[in-house]
């Protein structure tokens, strides 16, 4: 199960931290993903994290504004998107990395994350 | 990267099947025997139907299927269900900077 934290409001220009909480005892087993989904468009891979030894991977467009972690005690992952605009409006989901490698077996509930001034 | 390409819509009686195309290039959908499909009813997550080209998750009917042929994949849904009704989604793995990337989705009406 992946449990993400609730619907954020934020102005342009600033910063959110999404979080998606696991359960089970395999944390360190799966890759983790972030995709998005901005309003009635289509999904967009963000980038991913190996919570075993914290190799990250961000796609390109993203490069510098993302920040994947994770936090081993909680289980928990976290995606920072910084510089919002209104652009990164969207729903934001925390998806894992099926065992046999490249594809998403489980998909989180989604955030929705409204960038408005 | 660029997406890859998906018809916007198709459709299909009850019962009669249909057949989704997703185009990539020699540097992902052609390169690579990692192509998935999801499945998304409107305002739920995506769900995994085929992952490796043509393999099925536990509990996927399997009147879904996968195939692929150079650098197009293919979703083929045989005996239409209203349920089958959702938008549809590829993705390929791609290596580089941009891994993984996911086709323009496609709408599947029931008739």
């Amino acid at each position: 199960q992946l449990m993400q934290s609730g619907a954020e409001v934020k102005k342009p220009g600033a910063s959110v931290k999404v979080s998606c909480k696991t359960s089970g005892d395999t944390f360190t087993t799966y890759y983790m993903h972030w995709v998005r989904q901005a309003p009635g468009q289509g999904l967009q891979w963000m980038g991913l994290i190996n919570p075993y030894d914290t190799t990250i991977d961000y796609a390109e467009n993203f490069q510098g504004r993302i920040t994947v972690t994770r936090d081993t005690s909680t289980r928990t992952i976290y995606m920072e998107l910084t510089s919002l605009t209104s652009e990164d409006t969207a729903v934001y989901y925390c998806v894992r990395e099926g065992a046999a490698l490249k594809y998403f077996d489980f998909w989180g509930q989604g955030t929705l994350v409204t960038v408005s001034s | 990267q660029s997406a890859l390409t998906q018809p916007p819509s198709a459709s299909g009686s009850p019962g009669q099947s249909v057949t989704i195309s997703c185009t990539g290039s020699s540097s992902d959908v052609g390169a690579y025997n990692y192509v998935s499909w999801y499945q998304q009813h409107p305002g739920k997550a995506p769900k995994l139907m085929i992952y490796e080209v043509n393999k099925r998750p536990s509990g996927v009917p399997d009147r879904f299927s996968g195939s692929k042929s150079g650098n197009t994949a293919s979703l083929t849904v045989s005996g239409l269900q209203a349920d089958d009704e959702a938008d549809y989604y590829c993705n390929s793995y791609a290596g580089g900077h941009t891994p993984y990337v996911f086709g323009t989705g496609t709408k599947v009406t029931v008739l």
